[in-house]
Formats: structure tokens, sequence, C-alpha cells
């Protein structure tokens, strides 16, 4: 079955600075790549996603690459912000399953 | 539109009592998912269920029982609670199928096994 894998755990950064959030998968079937975040004590909620036949997606500052050769995705924010912080999630999808990395909390000093 | 809703949203039990999460989704979604959170463990797969009359196992089922009793509930029962289930319990649904799609989520539910 699948397994993701995360890294960092924890990350810190300057507000303003870049913040990048990799994850590995190893089912080559999955199809489909989505982030959550999810705030202290909140739900996780979707920030962006990305299908297997695409290599690269952006939404404003946050954008997400994917390598399917090395089963390899990366999250990516520019120009932090302290509402940023939070702890976000990568997870990878074939066919109803949806199996999720253990997270990166993000912290964004002023 | 409520979306997600699931209760309780709090509940201490003794070990060895069971109990029933309740679930349910108003938004006409194919599958329905229960997913349990821990510190430094992420979201862990236990159940899920692709539409109404299935059900599969996930990364962590051993311990629970799920229902899917209609294509809007789905429930999860722990019938004899240990500490080690002590967890924030998230239920959520999405269109599933090839297709997979936005994960919606319900509030959690905190529960604790003394």
């Amino acid at each position: 079955g699948e397994n993701v894998e995360q890294h960092p755990s924890t990350l810190s950064v300057q507000e303003g600075d870049s913040a990048v959030i990799k994850c590995t998968y190893s089912d080559s079937a999955s199809n489909y790549f989505p982030w959550y975040k999810q705030e202290l004590g909140k739900r996780p909620q979707l920030i962006i996603d990305i299908r297997s036949n695409v290599g690269e997606k952006k939404d404003q500052r946050i954008a997400v690459t994917l390598n399917k050769t090395a089963k390899h995705f990366s999250l990516h924010i520019t120009e932090t912000q302290p509402e940023d912080s939070a702890v976000y999630f990568c997870a990878g999808y074939n066919t109803d399953k949806l199996i999720f990395g253990t997270g990166t909390r993000l912290q964004v000093f002023p | 539109n409520a979306g997600v809703t699931q209760t309780p949203k709090f509940q201490v039990l003794k070990t060895g009592q069971s109990m029933t999460l309740q679930c349910a989704q108003d938004m006409n979604h194919n599958s329905m998912y229960w997913y349990r959170q821990d510190p430094g463990m992420g979201l862990r797969l236990i159940y899920y269920s692709a539409s109404e009359g299935t059900t599969d196992k996930g990364e962590v089922p051993n311990g629970y029982n799920v229902s899917r009793l209609n294509k809007r509930e789905f429930s999860l029962r722990l019938e004899s609670a240990a500490p080690s289930q002590t967890s924030v319990y998230f239920c959520a649904s999405s269109y599933g199928g090839t297709i997979g799609g936005e994960l919606f989520f319900g509030e959690g539910s905190r529960l604790t096994v003394l």
C-alpha cells in the first residue's frame, strides 16, 4: 500500500522568507497529491493539489511541484507571513484511499 | 449546508467500554473516511468507504469497526476501548473514485480512554 514520508517535521522561517516541505510516496499508481493546512485546534483544509499528469501548479504565494519518476513532490511557500504558521500535511491518493504524511509544523517569526 | 457533521465532539471512556462515533455528510459524496490524529503521527487512515455498502481497512484498523449506513452516514465503533485509542478522530468525505478531489473534514471528536 501507499506510504508517504514528509520532511522536515518542524520548520522555522523569518517572515518574508520562503519555506519548502518535501514528500515522497511509494505507490506508483497514486495519481492525486493534495496539501492540507491545519491551524491549532481546527480541522485540516485543502490549500493546493496536483494531479499526476502535471509537473507544477501555482496559486498566489504557494506552489507544488511533482516528480513522478522520483516519486517526490514539494510545497513551496514564498513571502511567508505569520498567518502561514500551522501544520502542513501532504498526501497521496489512489482510487479512494488517501494516505497522509506525518506533517510539518511551520513557524513564521515576525 | 452543514458539510460533514460528526458527534460527539468530546467523550471520556473507561477501558473496556464501547462507543460509536457518528458522521454524516450532505454533499452527496461517494467516499467517506475515518482518520485518527495523534501528536507527531499525522493523520492515519482507520477505515474508508468508497460507496454505500462497501468498507475497506486503512492503515490502523485494529480495534475498530465501521458501518456505511447509507450514502450520507458512516459510523465508527470501538467495541472495547483501550488507552491506546485516546486520540482525535476525524471523519471526512470526498467524491472519490479515480479522480479523488478535496477531502472535507468534520470538526473532530476528542476521545480519552482512561
